[in-house]
């Protein structure tokens, strides 16, 4: 059974940098195929993909947020994560993680509410 | 990247049949068959619809079905039922391997 949930803060102040986790079950992100993703959804506003893991350990981000984001992978804990720095009011919305098999998304995690307020 | 182009609303009445568009360029939309589709309801966490243009997962109702047809991609939901009332996102692969989502349409079912 494949699971993916995410962990974090739920309030974080401005400039501070912002880790999120996901741990997941039931794969192995080692698979040819498949692709961790994290997506978020600010309150009231479409989705925006932000970055992503490959099986073969390719990182890609969204060109908008690049210079802030990194994503890695720690095998021994099946968990992804992304850290996002300077974060800014602008920044909070809810954050999803989600397996992809190639161009398949199949499974999400419930999501993580983080506010970004001083 | 910009966001993908949708209506920002379509609406139907019970029974009727409703397609959403979703506007790219040859450089997302048009250039690869990896256009997914999702349903949001208030609150809750998206579902998948359609993958690769117009795959449905196992247990999605064949009332909905994707095509695509230049840069444009499209979710045709028929026999519209009170519960289609949601929000949908279409999203692609872009040229450099990223990811792009569209700006949303709010389904109203009349």
């Amino acid at each position: 059974q494949v699971t993916l949930k995410e962990s974090g803060p739920a309030l974080v102040t401005p400039t501070q940098t912002l880790t999120l986790t996901c741990t997941f079950s039931g794969f192995s992100l080692k698979t040819n195929g498949l692709r961790v993703s994290w997506i978020r959804q600010p309150p009231g506003k479409a989705l925006e993909w932000l970055a992503r893991i490959d099986w073969d350990d390719a990182k890609l981000y969204s060109p908008s947020l690049k210079p802030r984001l990194t994503i890695s992978e720690d095998t021994s804990k099946s968990q992804v994560v992304l850290t996002m720095t300077d974060v800014d009011p602008a920044d909070t919305a809810t954050y999803f993680c989600v397996r992809a098999n190639y161009g398949h998304p199949d499974y999400w995690g419930q999501g993580i509410r983080v506010t970004v307020s001083s | 990247q910009s966001a993908l182009t949708q209506p920002a609303s379509v609406s139907g009445s019970l029974g009727q049949s409703i397609t959403i568009s979703c506007s790219g360029t040859k450089n997302d939309v048009g250039g690869y068959n990896y256009v997914s589709w999702f349903q949001q309801h208030p609150g809750k966490v998206p579902k998948v619809l359609i993958y690769d243009v117009r795959n449905r997962p196992s247990g999605i109702s064949p009332r909905f079905t994707g095509s695509k047809s230049g840069n444009t991609a499209s979710l045709t939901i028929s026999g519209l039922q009170a519960e289609d009332e949601a929000d949908y996102y279409c999203a692609s692969y872009t040229s450099n391997s990223l990811e792009v989502f569209g700006s949303g349409t709010k389904v109203t079912v009349l």
